[in-house]
């Protein structure tokens, strides 16, 4: 079965301090993995996805297909970081994305 | 572009009205998606169009829920008769025609509740 996991629903840290939200995935085909962010008040939107291996507002993910895992991390957070984010699962290489439950991240000063 | 339209922004009815969500996708989209959001499930992909025509449906939860998309710029999701566990945000995205590269662009969404 096609599934996405996030096991944190909210995760807290300090200014500065390292982010890594987990994401893990359930597949049998090539998967196509995604991040996406609701900042607060603002729409879902597309963060990253793991095939462009960019670093989009210092956060970067990497595809582990031996761990089926694509962790989101930043070496250092800021407080605007604070938000929803989603990992997202592209099913059969279209547009139809199969989202996680979500990690709410609360950046403190 | 204002980007992807949602109506109603807010909506409160009594168990077993019935409730109908409005979305316009962007100008030139050919892809539309109806998503749910809870706390508990967090966003689960309802269905979705392509070029106006149903693809996948299988994430509708019951009979209960239908959808259309007459033309290429206007999609309804209906929930008749509604339930208080239907309370729930309701997202419209919409992306571009071609090969895949897992954007969505999404509306601001609906909020339900169901009393």
């Amino acid at each position: 079965a096609q599934r996405v996991t996030q096991p944190e629903k909210l995760l807290s840290v300090f200014k500065g301090a390292p982010v890594e939200l987990k994401c893990n995935y359930s597949y049998s085909g090539s998967p196509e993995l995604f991040w996406y962010v609701q900042y607060s008040r603002q729409r879902l939107q597309l963060l990253l996805r793991h095939i462009s291996r960019e670093s989009i507002k210092g956060f970067t993910a990497d595809l582990n297909k031996g761990e089926t895992s694509f962790h989101l991390k930043k070496p250092f957070a800021q407080e605007e970081d604070s938000a929803m984010y989603y990992c997202a699962l592209s099913i059969h290489n279209t547009d139809k994305l199969i989202f996680g439950t979500g990690t709410r991240l609360q950046v403190f000063p | 572009d204002a980007g992807v339209i949602q109506s109603p922004r807010h909506e409160v009815t009594e168990m077993g009205q019935e409730v109908t969500l409005r979305c316009k996708p962007i100008s030139g989209h050919n892809s539309l998606f109806w998503y749910r959001q809870t706390m508990m499930r967090g966003l689960e992909l309802l269905i979705y169009f392509n070029n106006n025509v149903p693809i996948d449906d299988s994430g509708m939860p019951e009979d209960r829920f239908s959808a259309k998309m007459p033309n290429a710029s206007f999609s309804t999701l209906k929930i008749q008769p509604s339930e208080p566990r239907d309370s729930a945000v309701y997202f419209c995205a919409s992306s571009f025609p071609g090969p895949p590269t897992g954007e969505l662009f999404f509306g601001e969404g609906s909020r339900l509740t169901v009393l």
